[in-house]
């Protein structure tokens, strides 16, 4: 099991560009969230979904939009990269449907990504 | 202000000393999680406790409901420990996560 993987792992963006990070699990989970974190702040929920075809706004959702594709896969979108985005983007997956953190949440690597 | 604010910020150590870092939150909860953040980014979920007390190998976490305080605890520390360690609360209200910016610990052999 990969468990869950992120694509790319660094991406430097212009203002104004766009760009999708990728997220993928294979623990068959049915929850996906996406978090950013910054220094000297705790991790921030983006979006959230409970299963295929559902998301749900968390705490910092704008100017990104997500897309559960399947079960497996979730994708976070930047359709006009501003400086304030500059951050490490993390995917998790959790088994539960729930927005909170279940007994075992499993994040991915982290993207770390800069925008200038 | 932060809901979930944690102590301290930094930490070093030397390897075998008793380690204690704090985690005190101002909102109603149904659960606290300890998470550890390892020095190439990658998160991993220790604990969840919604009461008393839980224990794995030199890792115990601790929680006081009615003083809104959580402590995890490490044994006999050894390098390998270092890391970022993370408190995350669950709102009882909402279910929303609220996470602290975590306390960074360095353990020199």
């Amino acid at each position: 099991n990969a468990g869950v993987t992120q694509t790319p792992k660094f991406q430097v963006l212009k203002t104004g560009q766009s760009m999708t990070l990728q997220c993928a699990q294979d623990m068959n989970h049915n929850s996906m969230y996406w978090y950013r974190q910054d220094p000297g702040m705790g991790l921030r929920l983006i979006y959230y979904s409970a299963s295929e075809g559902t998301t749900d706004k968390g705490e910092v959702p704008n100017g990104y939009n997500v897309s559960r594709l399947n079960k497996r896969e979730f994708s976070l979108r930047l359709e006009s990269a501003a400086p304030s985005q500059t951050s490490v983007y993390f995917c998790a997956s959790s088994e539960y449907k729930d927005r909170g953190l279940a007994d075992t949440q499993y994040f991915g690597p982290g993207t770390r990504l800069t925008v200038l | 202000k932060n809901e979930v604010e944690q102590s301290p910020q930094n930490l070093t150590a030397q390897e075998g000393e008793f380690i204690t870092i704090n985690c005190s939150y101002s909102v109603g909860i149904s659960a606290l999680h300890w998470l550890q953040q390892h020095p190439g980014g990658g998160i991993v979920s220790l604990f969840m406790l919604s009461s008393g007390k839980k224990k794995h190998g030199r890792l115990i976490a601790t929680i006081n409901i009615q003083e809104k305080h959580s402590s995890l605890h490490i044994t006999a520390s050894h390098p390998r420990d270092s890391a970022v360690y993370i408190c995350a609360v669950r709102e009882a209200q909402n279910n929303d996560m609220r996470f602290g910016a975590g306390t960074r610990l360095t353990v020199k052999p």
